[in-house]
């Protein structure tokens, strides 16, 4: 069965960058023509796409978030990871790490991590 | 980028059907996937393309598409379905492969 783990600091002072990990575990990240991707949601509020990682290394950011946003994978630790830079309270969220399926008809998120709030505060 | 539109929030008798809407212009280009949220845990997949179901989730849970509106229905309601829900598909405003979530439903089960 596929997991996913996030981890990073909890707390990030505004201005600064944001940092997270996804560690997939129970398989290869790169097998099976997958992709990555990073979600939030700020609290009592929706989802938001934040990106995704192809199998090939390509990516691909929400365009509102797209000139503060890298998504990266390191294939020799199986994880994948996002940076989020000049945050602000705004960035206050739950952050989720899932796999994801891209094809011409359609997309899903077929494994969430858990979740990991990350606050924005001095 | 493109929207996709969801009602706030819908009641169901436990034991009723209950259909739960999306609306937007991708949908007339592509499928919607669906998850299930309840508090304080992750998304849970529960339908993805014309109308599949990941493994483990109960048959009384099923999804369609008509123009730009796409429907999450559930036959036959249990309290354990109380949630919310999201809907999200590919965004067909540009070339690239972005993607765009509802705004969400909450359901309450009666």
């Amino acid at each position: 069965q596929l997991q996913l783990q996030e981890s990073g600091s909890g707390l990030v002072k505004p201005s600064q960058t944001l940092s997270l990990t996804c560690a997939v575990s129970g398989g290869s990240i790169s097998s099976g023509g997958y992709s990555w991707s990073w979600i939030r949601q700020p609290p009592g509020k929706g989802l938001e796409w934040i990106g995704y990682i192809y199998h090939s290394g390509s990516t691909y950011y929400n365009p509102s978030l797209k000139s503060r946003v890298t998504i990266s994978v390191d294939r020799s630790k199986n994880q994948f990871s996002l940076k989020l830079s000049s945050v602000t309270a705004a960035d206050t969220a739950v952050y989720y790490c899932a796999r994801v399926v891209v094809r011409s008809g359609y997309v899903y998120f077929d494994y969430w991590g858990q979740g990991t709030l990350v606050t924005v505060s001095s | 980028s493109s929207e996709l539109t969801q009602d706030p929030a819908v009641s169901v008798a436990l034991g009723q059907t209950v259909r739960i809407t999306c609306q937007g212009d991708s949908l007339r280009s592509y499928y919607a996937s669906w998850y299930q949220q309840k508090p304080g845990q992750a998304p849970v997949l529960v339908i993805y393309g014309k109308n599949n179901r990941p493994s483990g989730i109960p048959d009384r849970f099923s999804g369609s598409s008509s123009g730009n509106t796409a429907s999450l229905t559930i036959t036959g309601a249990q309290a354990e379905d109380e949630a919310d829900y999201y809907c999200n598909s590919r965004d067909s405003s540009g070339n690239h492969p972005e993607t765009v979530f509802g705004g969400g439903t909450k359901l309450t089960v009666l």
